[in-house]
């Protein structure tokens, strides 16, 4: 049973670049997050998804695209990466109601 | 609009102290309160929660937390520290039957061991 998985673990990026982190559960949750996690301020929702198709913007969305064709992947991209986007990116789910969310291992994404 | 503030974002206790974190939320609707704990290098884990019912809940690995409606806290703690308790907490809240299943992460409060 894999869970929930995040590619790569680690990244390094220059200015500009174009960057996919990639995240795939095998649970067929409903609910997907992604979540950036900075030194003083916790974690921060990006966007987040209800089901396949349905995506929606979280705290911090600007600079970042998601997509959700299929229940158990949701990518994150970044369309143009930016130091101020180097951070650990973790994605998680959720089963629909439960409230209770599953994390990945994250992605340790540093932008030069 | 929902959100917790977890006081202090270091605490340092010796082996075999009490470990008390400390979490306050603010929530218009009745919450779902969580803490999650996070060791070097992984993702987060579910250490407790509450929903509705007894507001002592209990935890793996020995933690605790009471659920204080009237001091809008959500305190976590645990009678005897050990080593391998070290890691970064997080407390967070969601709302009660929420169809969103979002969640509001506190700052985080990083648990040092002192042998």
């Amino acid at each position: 049973d894999a869970g929930i998985t995040q590619s790569p673990r680690y990244k390094i990026t220059e200015t500009g670049r174009q960057v996919t982190l990639m995240c795939h559960q095998t649970w067929s949750h409903s609910y997907m997050f992604w979540y950036r996690q900075d030194l003083g301020h916790g974690l921060r929702l990006i966007y987040y998804s209800a089901a396949a198709d349905i995506t929606d913007k979280g705290e911090v969305p600007d600079g970042y695209v998601v997509s959700r064709s299929k229940t158990e992947n949701f990518p994150l991209t970044l369309e143009s990466a930016t130091r101020s986007q180097t951070s650990v990116y973790f994605c998680a789910s959720s089963v629909r109601g439960s409230n209770e969310q599953y994390f990945g291992p994250g992605t340790r994404l540093t932008v030069t | 609009a929902q959100s917790v503030t977890q006081l202090g974002s270091h605490v340092s206790v010796s082996e075999g102290a009490l470990v008390l974190l400390r979490c306050n939320y603010s929530s218009s609707v009745p919450p779902y309160l969580f803490w999650y704990v996070q060791y070097p290098n992984q993702g987060l884990q579910l250490l407790l929660k509450y929903t509705t019912g007894a507001t002592l809940v209990k935890g793996i690995n020995g933690f605790e937390a009471e659920f204080k409606k009237s001091e809008t806290s959500f305190h976590l703690t645990k009678p005897s520290a050990h080593m391998s308790d070290a890691a970064e907490y997080f407390c967070a809240v969601s709302e009660q039957d929420s169809s969103a299943s979002k969640i509001i992460f506190g700052s985080g409060t990083r648990l040092s061991i002192r042998p």
